[in-house]
């Protein structure tokens, strides 16, 4: 079976420092993957999106990156964080190509910016 | 993309039917309707999905207006653990690998 992993559970940041979050997926080959934002009382936000290894899409402007190193690794980052930043980072999967697909989306990861 | 509007919120008793509903007056006619789940401080949970016609699975039915506009997700018997926020979305035509556009969903609250 499938199963997605993200880490850390929860992480507090200053101001200003640097963001690596992580993401696997196991049991599956060649998947969609998906970051997204849920700010704190807001709906979620697509980030990133890659449909393979070194393709990244991304959906809103900001000082975040992404890149998929290996083929079930999704790596969210930033080079300074800002106080907007902080939320509950979700990483999600889908299965390729598919006219209808689920997504299935991993624990998330805390995140607030001080 | 087409979007979709829901109710903030809704109140239910346990053991009881819930009929969440979503309108979608703009949508295409290659577009489906997820559902899915988000309880408290976890990632959203698939329900149900449809296009045309009504489903059912073993979490939900999912009722779907002869026009489309509109859809109902039905819960037909409500335990505490249903307590979630709900999100009605709308995949784009013809599917692929773009991501899910999520509203704010309406946020089901369950009364013992």
């Amino acid at each position: 079976s499938q199963t997605i992993h993200q880490w850390p559970a929860t992480l507090v940041q200053p101001v200003g420092s640097p963001l690596s979050l992580e993401c696997t997926v196991e049991g599956t080959s060649n998947p969609n993957l998906y970051w997204y934002r849920q700010a704190a009382g807001r709906g979620l936000q697509l980030l990133f999106y890659s449909v393979g290894i070194g393709q990244i899409s991304s959906e809103v402007p900001q000082n975040l990156s992404a890149s998929r190193p290996q083929d079930r690794q999704f790596i969210l980052s930033s080079k300074k964080l800002l106080l907007s930043d902080s939320g509950f980072y979700l990483c999600a999967w889908s299965d390729l190509p598919g006219y209808v697909y689920e997504q299935y989306f991993g624990p998330g990861t805390r995140l607030t910016v001080t | 993309d087409a979007k979709t509007t829901q109710p903030n919120s809704m109140e239910s008793n346990e053991e009881e039917p819930v009929h969440l509903p979503c309108n979608h007056s703009t949508i295409s006619g290659t577009d489906y309707i997820h559902w899915y789940r988000q309880l408290p401080s976890q990632g959203p949970e698939y329900v149900i999905h449809g296009l045309t016609s009504n489903v059912n699975n073993r979490m939900a039915s999912l009722a779907i207006a002869e026009d489309r506009k509109s859809s109902t997700l039905i819960l037909h018997r409500a335990t505490l653990r249903d307590a979630a926020v709900y999100y009605c979305i709308l995949s784009k035509s013809g599917g692929g690998a773009d991501g899910l556009t999520f509203g704010k969903g309406t946020h089901l609250i369950i009364q013992p």
